[in-house]
């Protein structure tokens, strides 16, 4: 299947700061790329879809000041979490749609585990 | 909109007993079915999917799942499980093959024991 790479794993932060979060697409180009969040022993949600070469598109109820996307370039999309809080504290997960395999499904990066203090 | 229901949050199941969980969509004209596979501090996998043709999907792992439109369910199942597969199961669905966002079930975890 197709291989998506996220960077980095884990990340400790302090309250206040902005971390960065990488996605690659490593063996496709990928337009679109998808963000999503899971809370600790749930779901994953959806944030926003990231379009290369122009605005994300944010899911109700998150705040695009405070997540910023840019997809500057067909294998790169990356996630800025601007002034973290604890409540900011998730896993964070990106995904690509890919033709492969009949298409339809989504290839998932590794995942970041964000943490702040 | 999409909705998944995942109706079980855990199942517990003894190594090499079948399985089988839960899933249950909204109807939709056309709908496209998953099941990934989430282990500790990862990504998903993906385990099958379901898009068109036989109702029966046959997946890795010795995994498969059966579309039943009648019922809107798209339930996993396993003949024998193996301790290795302890992990978190989540089914998802998304109405075209397209660029689009998938919506997630709340997610199974499968504790299988010896």
């Amino acid at each position: 299947g197709a291989v998506v790479s996220q960077h980095p794993s884990w990340v400790i932060c302090k309250s206040g700061t902005s971390v960065k979060i990488e996605c690659r697409s490593l063996d496709f180009q990928a337009t679109t790329m998808f963000w999503y969040r899971q809370f600790p022993k749930q779901s994953l949600m959806l944030m926003a879809t990231s379009n290369e070469g122009s605005k994300a598109t944010y899911e109700q109820g998150v705040e695009k000041d405070k997540f910023l996307i840019n997809h500057a370039s067909l294998t790169l999309s990356t996630l800025t979490v601007t002034s973290a809080h604890p409540e900011d504290s998730s896993f964070y997960i990106c995904s690509a749609p890919s033709d492969r395999g009949g298409g339809g499904e989504l290839f998932f990066g590794e995942g970041s585990r964000l943490t702040v203090l | 909109a999409q909705s998944v229901t995942q109706l079980d949050s855990q199942v517990p199941v003894f190594e090499e007993a079948p399985v089988e969980l839960r899933c249950n969509y909204s109807s939709s004209v056309s709908v496209y079915l998953f099941w990934y596979v989430q282990y500790p501090n990862q990504g998903l996998q993906l385990l099958l999917k379901y898009l068109s043709g036989s109702t029966l999907v046959k997946g890795i792992n010795g995994f498969e799942a059966e579309f039943n439109k009648s019922q809107t369910s798209f339930h996993l199942r396993k003949p024998s499980v193996h301790i290795s597969d302890t992990a978190e199961y989540f089914c998802a669905s998304t109405a075209g093959t397209g660029r689009r966002a998938l919506t997630f079930g709340s997610g199974t975890r499968l504790q299988v024991q010896p």
